[in-house]
């Protein structure tokens, strides 16, 4: 089945910096890579994905980019706000219907 | 807007006791999921089901069951509950298709054993 891996598991920065969280998949046959958001005691909700023939989508200040080769996707979120403090999920889609998540990161952006 | 509900946020259970979760969505989805989420280990499938009275395991399905007799609605079975099942359950449910497949959650149950 599909592995998925995630990182960094916390991160932290200033209010107005870039984040960049990595996740790395394990089945070359995956072909939907979806980014959850989650506030704290809220349900994950989608923010962005990003199909397999596509190399980047961008939504305003959330972007996503995509490595078929190498097997790995990237979430970058610029210009940081309090808001965007959340824990982040990203998931591979190898068969219909079913997506494998990674563990997580929890992004905490300082005012 | 889809619309995924939980039958409790809230449930404290005893060891041994049967317990039912019960998701329902309001937008004919196909799919339904149910996942257990505990700190630092993400989101882990429990079982999936992609029609009525289909089901598939996830990747920890042991000592869980579920049941999906409507379309709408698909619950989340403990036999007998133990306490390191204690968790936040989440179910979600999409629309399935080849191309994206976004995933509703709904707002999860707490669930205690004791």
């Amino acid at each position: 089945g599909e592995n998925v891996e995630q990182h960094p598991s916390t991160l932290s920065v200033q209010e107005g910096d870039s984040a960049v969280i990595k996740c790395t998949y394990s089945d070359s046959a995956s072909n939907y890579f979806p980014w959850y958001k989650q506030e704290l005691g809220k349900r994950p909700q989608l923010i962005i994905d990003i199909r397999s023939n596509v190399g980047e989508k961008k939504d305003q200040r959330i972007a996503v980019t995509l490595n078929k080769t190498a097997k790995h996707f990237s979430l970058h979120i610029t210009e940081t706000q309090p808001e965007d403090s959340a824990v982040y999920f990203c998931a591979a889609r190898l068969n219909a219907g079913k997506s494998t998540f990674g563990d997580g990161t929890t992004l905490t952006v300082k005012p | 807007d889809v619309k995924v509900t939980q039958s409790s946020r809230y449930l404290v259970k005893r060891t041994g006791e049967k317990v039912f979760l019960e998701c329902v969505q309001d937008m004919d989805h196909e799919n339904m999921f149910w996942y257990r989420q505990d700190p630092g280990l993400g989101l882990r499938l429990i079982y999936f089901s992609y029609d009525v009275k289909m089901k598939e395991k996830g990747d920890i399905p042991e000592g869980y069951s579920v049941s999906r007799e409507k379309k709408e609605r698909f619950s989340l079975i403990l036999e007998s509950a133990s306490t390191n099942q204690t968790s936040m359950y989440l179910c979600a449910s999409s629309f399935g298709g080849a191309s994206t497949d976004t995933q509703y959650f709904g707002p999860g149950t707490r669930l205690t054993v004791l």
